[in-house]
């Protein structure tokens, strides 16, 4: 199976900061990853999709990027709403996977 | 609106079994993978089990192969979760999930999810 690892675990940051999230593949997925964000109490939200796409309503702020093994989620400018974990997820081999997720924290 | 919600969850003892649903509208059911993912209680998650549009493409991950069987009724627009032999490692929230889908092949990317149905495994 892939082995997604993201990092770090936590990241501790202030709203108006960018925030970097690393997820590393255990192997090549070519550019089939993607990017949920999960709130306290509610099912995750698909942000970006095939690395760098974004999905339907996700703000620009939020972009994608990599190939192969190595992948970034970018948030520009952190917005109040924006602090929550985020998980990667493969589908380049078989089974999909996700990574194990980073939270991004009020500092 | 795409809908999603999941039934079934609930208390079991270790070893018993428990069928879950899934009732979706709001889209084009029969067009669209569909999918479980579950949740362990402040965990990652971890994709359960994958069902093509017309049921003819199945997938289970390791760890719930050969006890849990994904099914779907395209008819009541409903996906389902037979689980047999329950384990306490099975506890978690059961997310239904939608297929993006798009690609020429195998199942993708999770654009719509449920509320999600709690499984808690204990005796």
């Amino acid at each position: 199976d892939i082995v997604l690892t993201q990092s770090p675990a936590t990241l501790s940051l202030s709203p108006g900061e960018r925030a970097t999230l690393s997820c590393r593949a255990s192997r090549s997925v070519s550019s089939y990853l993607a990017w949920y964000q999960q709130k306290p109490g509610l099912a995750p939200r698909l942000l970006i999709y095939d690395a760098s796409n974004r999905a339907t309503g996700i703000p620009a702020r939020f972009s994608g990027s990599g190939s192969g093994t190595d992948f970034t989620l970018t948030i520009t400018r952190l917005e109040p709403e924006d602090f929550a974990v985020y998980y990667c997820q493969q589908r380049g081999n078989w089974p999909l996977t996700f990574g194990g997720g980073t939270k991004v924290e009020i500092k | 609106e795409v809908q999603l919600v999941e039934s079934g969850g609930g208390l079991v003892q270790p070893g018993r079994s428990l069928r879950l649903s899934c009732s979706a509208s709001g889209f084009s059911f029969d067009d669209h993978d569909m999918h479980w993912v579950r949740q362990p209680p402040g965990k990652g998650l971890e994709w359960v089990s994958g069902i093509s549009w017309g049921g003819g493409s199945i997938g289970y991950a390791d760890s719930v192969k050969g006890r849990f069987t994904i099914s779907r009724d395209n008819a009541k627009k409903s996906l389902y979760l037979q689980m047999n032999s329950l384990t306490t490692e099975d506890t978690a929230l059961y997310y239904c999930a939608k297929d993006m889908g798009g690609y020429s092949y195998g199942f993708s990317w999770f654009d719509s999810w449920g509320q999600g149905t709690l499984v808690t495994v204990s005796s």
